[in-house]
């Protein structure tokens, strides 16, 4: 069965610092995987999808992330963390056992930035 | 372009009620997937509808339903609520049904079972 695991439930970092938030995955196929973030009372917002493209994949709001088969992860980063970064990050995986676009998610990663 | 919107933002009823949370997608999507995310969690398929057909259903039970009607708008219904049933409800539309497409979420339903 698929999975992601996030390693890392809360993450803080200093604003400039950089930003690691890890994610491994489980699939027995090269995946589809995707890092969306969620702030407060919000819904989620895509910030970077892999499908099968570059290895290295470049978002929104200067994030990118690299996936590495060998290592079956999908670390997000970003090099100079900003106070707005402050939120909720979640890996996901498309889900094979499913048809259409349905999405395995991790648990989160509460990202905290401190000036 | 209009967003993904939901309806209503929050919401409270008591064990056993029935509630119906709904959904407009964006324009131009045909494919409408609703989530549950409990508190602390990542969000949980539910199930996703494909031009008004259930084409793909998570472990959720048969009293969780849904609806996706010809403008691609959709419902989920909850019947015989539970306390367990307490979440974020989200919404995400996307173009097609392909795999590698990107779900636009919207901001979601919160329901308090009492």
């Amino acid at each position: 069965a698929q999975s992601v695991t996030q390693l890392g439930s809360h993450v803080s970092v200093s604003e400039g610092a950089l930003v690691l938030l890890r994610c491994n995955y489980s699939s027995s196929v090269p995946p589809y995987l995707f890092w969306y973030v969620q702030y407060p009372n919000q819904g989620l917002q895509l910030l970077l999808k892999y499908t099968s493209a570059a290895t290295l994949v470049k978002g929104i709001n200067g994030f990118e992330a690299e996936f590495k088969k060998s290592e079956t992860s999908f670390h997000l980063t970003k090099p100079s963390a900003h106070m707005s970064d402050a939120a909720e990050y979640f890996c996901a995986v498309s889900d094979l056992n499913q048809a259409g676009t349905a999405l395995i998610f991790g648990k989160g990663t509460t990202l905290s930035v401190s000036s | 372009e209009t967003g993904v919107t939901q309806s209503p933002t929050h919401l409270i009823k008591t064990r056993g009620q029935q509630v119906t949370l709904r959904c407009s997608s964006q324009s131009g999507h045909n494919t409408v997937s609703w989530y549950q995310q409990a508190l602390g969690q990542g969000p949980q398929f539910i199930f996703q509808y494909y031009r008004e057909e259930e084409n793909g259903r998570g472990n959720f039970p048969p009293r969780f339903s849904g609806l996706q009607f010809p403008n691609y708008s959709s419902e989920l219904n909850v019947n015989a609520l539970e306390l367990d049933d307490s979440a974020l409800y989200l919404c995400a539309s996307s173009p097609s049904e392909g795999r590698q497409e990107t779900q636009y979420f919207g901001p979601g339903t919160r329901l308090l079972v009492l």
